[in-house]
Parts: C-alpha cells; sequence; structure tokens
C-alpha cells in the first residue's frame, strides 16, 4: 500500500485549462502540504492542511486552490494554467503540525503547460 | 527559517563512505537539523534527523559539532542505488509551530559509480 498517493502522475495540457491533482493518504496524519518543484529542482512548500483546516498559504496565485474533504486527503485544483505552473507537484502528510516535522511525500505529479 | 549551503555535486565509487557536509551558520536554539533523500521522479523521503551530537540509524549517521553551526551526513559504503540528491534542512523542532514551512534548497547531487 502507497502511504502518499497522487494522482495523475503526468499531466499535460493548454494554457487556460483548469485540471485537478488528487492526493490521499493511509497514514493517519493530521497535516497534508502540497509542494512545488520547479525546473531549478527547488522544493517549496505552497499549502498545508492540518484536520481539513488551511494553516498554510505560502503566497501561492488564487488560481490555485487547495481543498481537503476530509483528513486524509488533500487536492489541489488549478484555474486558467499558465506556461509557469509547469513543473512537479509533491503531495505531503506529516503526523503532527510541527514546523521540522518528518514529512512523507507522494511521487509528484508532472505538470506541462502548452 | 535558517539558510542552509550544501556542496551542489559530489562523487563516490560504489563501496565507500560519503559524507556530505551542511553548513547553517545562523541556526537557532530549538532549530533541528534533517536530512532528505530524492531519487528521480520520487518525491523526498526522511533519511535522519538531529539536534546535536551524533544520531545513527540503519542507513545513515548524523555528526553536528559543538556550536552547531554545521552538520555532516554520512552514509556508510555507499551503493548504486544511493545515486540521489541530498537536502539539509533546519527549522524549529517536531511539534512546535503550526506546519512544516520548511523549503528545499537545491540539495546535493550524489552520483555513485562502479
Amino acid at each position: 500500500d502507497t502511504a502518499v498517493s497522487q494522482t495523475p502522475k503526468y499531466l499535460v495540457t493548454q494554457m487556460g485549462n483548469d485540471k485537478s491533482i488528487k492526493c490521499e493518504q493511509n497514514l493517519g496524519h493530521d497535516t497534508m502540504y502540497w509542494y512545488k518543484q520547479d525546473s531549478k529542482k527547488f522544493l517549496k512548500i505552497m499549502f498545508s492542511y492540518n484536520n481539513k483546516e488551511l494553516i498554510i498559504n505560502e503566497t501561492v496565485p488564487n488560481r490555485f486552490s487547495p481543498k481537503s474533504p476530509d483528513k486524509a486527503h488533500l487536492n489541489l485544483h488549478i484555474n486558467s494554467l499558465e506556461l509557469g505552473d509547469s513543473a512537479v507537484y509533491f503531495c505531503a502528510s506529516s503526523q503532527g503540525g510541527g514546523t521540522n516535522e518528518k514529512l512523507f511525500f507522494g511521487s509528484g505529479t508532472q505538470l506541462s503547460v502548452l | 527559517l535558517a539558510k542552509t549551503t550544501q556542496p551542489i555535486s559530489m562523487d563516490s565509487y560504489e563501496g565507500q563512505e560519503v559524507n556530505i557536509t551542511c553548513s547553517h551558520n545562523n541556526i537557532a536554539t530549538n532549530d533541528y537539523i534533517t536530512w532528505y533523500q530524492q531519487f528521480p521522479s520520487q518525491g523526498p523521503r526522511f533519511i535522519i534527523q538531529g539536534y546535536k551530537t551524533k544520531v545513527t540509524n540503519e542507513v545513515a549517521s548524523l555528526f553536528i559539532p559543538a556550536d552547531r553551526k554545521s552538520s555532516t551526513l554520512s552514509l556508510p559504503r555507499v551503493s548504486l542505488s544511493d545515486t540521489a540528491v541530498y537536502y539539509c534542512l533546519v527549522g524549529p523542532g517536531p511539534r512546535t509551530g503550526t506546519a512544516s514551512k520548511l523549503t528545499f534548497g537545491t540539495g546535493t547531487r550524489l552520483q555513485v559509480t562502479l
């Protein structure tokens, strides 16, 4: 069983489209995250949810909207996709909400905007 | 969060011990040091975390000198499968704050060859 799973693994789409990425964790963790890894390989946090409540929003454009239907799921919806959104998006989870908690990552979704 | 500096890349032969050093001159009193490993097309994987002196687990050892301004990840007898990017992160310890806001830098790309 994969601890943190996200779908799809690859997503190719045109500029201006709307797309969603789904994430699920079966670890029983309280906190989930979305990270973005750009072409230079910097991995930066975008959002964090703790028990379905948004607790971190790192100056991400409001075209990005996370949704957490329950604490095991955190989906990412992106409106009006732009070329600069092309990156690998990672979902992660942690047991608690501490700043240096052990993070468990999914295998990533490679988004290519054409 | 404390800024970290680590070598961009390192090369090693299989069977050797590899030491990757990370500098974090402005580490704060309550900061912990955490290392992650990332293989291509995968999310980062937690390796080890420590606060001071030495921490060892089944994968690696982490050496932290008394002044804590640097740390060294030691991988004993590396194999080809240890080829990956290794990230050093510094931030307040687990169960502090609301959620992990750690940003991963570019890391150290370790290439292991025969």
